[in-house]
């Protein structure tokens, strides 16, 4: 059962655009939306991370939006730089009173930042 | 950071034959966690561990699978027998924290094939 969905699959920016990807997620339960981030050859790191008491997050050039109501919520990337150049997962989980740890995972993005 | 190591990085093996799939977690960390990614595909939960036992398990946490990390050495993933559809990335994951993702880290992964 696909309980997070993500898009796009891909995607290419110029160095100094906003990269945008996004998520959606069914279940209602769901109370702690990361990203991660992955270098080929390394571990999935976190990148970035919000709970639903808010609908923004930022850090530095990452910014998270979240709408409840539409259960959806996307990575906006400013400024991007070659560096950033990675595979960005969204993942959602029951954080609260739930198992920890026990992360949904969207399908992957590859973001190519070209200079 | 901290830093959760796989080994190996990569394993070849025969179908039908068993494997160990082998994770030294972050030192002070107590709850374990293995993820299963098809080329492709996003990662999904398999199995997280506490104190010696099975938490939970997913679907795809086989009969054929089996965790322990005995005497706080490796947190280990057996399959026995493999099956050509156990082709995948395997991560492993440890957090300080039960009631929080925020703490979890992943391993880069040991990528099974199965022939």
């Amino acid at each position: 059962q696909q309980q997070v969905r993500q898009s796009p699959q891909s995607l290419t920016v110029w160095e100094g655009e906003t990269a945008i990807l996004n998520c959606s997620y069914e279940d209602s339960t769901f109370d702690y939306f990361p990203w991660y981030h992955q270098f080929p050859g390394e571990s999935p790191a976190l990148l970035i991370a919000i709970r639903p008491v808010s609908n923004k997050k930022e850090d530095g050039r990452f910014t998270i939006f979240f709408n409840k109501r539409e259960k959806k919520f996307s990575l906006h990337i400013a400024d991007s730089q070659p560096g950033d150049s990675a595979t960005y997962f969204c993942a959602a989980s029951e954080d609260t009173g739930g198992l920890s740890g026990k992360l949904t995972f969207g399908e992957g993005t590859q973001v190519t930042v070209i200079s | 950071g901290p830093k959760v190591l796989q080994i190996p990085s990569h394993q070849i093996i025969d179908m039908g034959q068993m494997v160990t799939l082998n994770c030294d977690p972050v030192s002070n960390h107590l709850y374990f966690y293995w993820y299963k990614q098809i080329l492709g595909q996003q990662m999904e939960f398999l199995v997280n561990f506490y104190n010696g036992k099975v938490m939970e398990k997913s679907k795809l946490f086989k009969d054929q699978f089996s965790v322990e990390r005995p005497d706080g050495s490796y947190f280990t993933l057996k399959i026995q027998p493999t099956a050509l559809e156990d082709s995948a990335v395997y991560f492993c994951a440890s957090s300080s924290d039960w009631t929080s993702a925020e703490t979890l880290y992943f391993g880069s992964g040991t990528r099974l094939t199965v022939l």
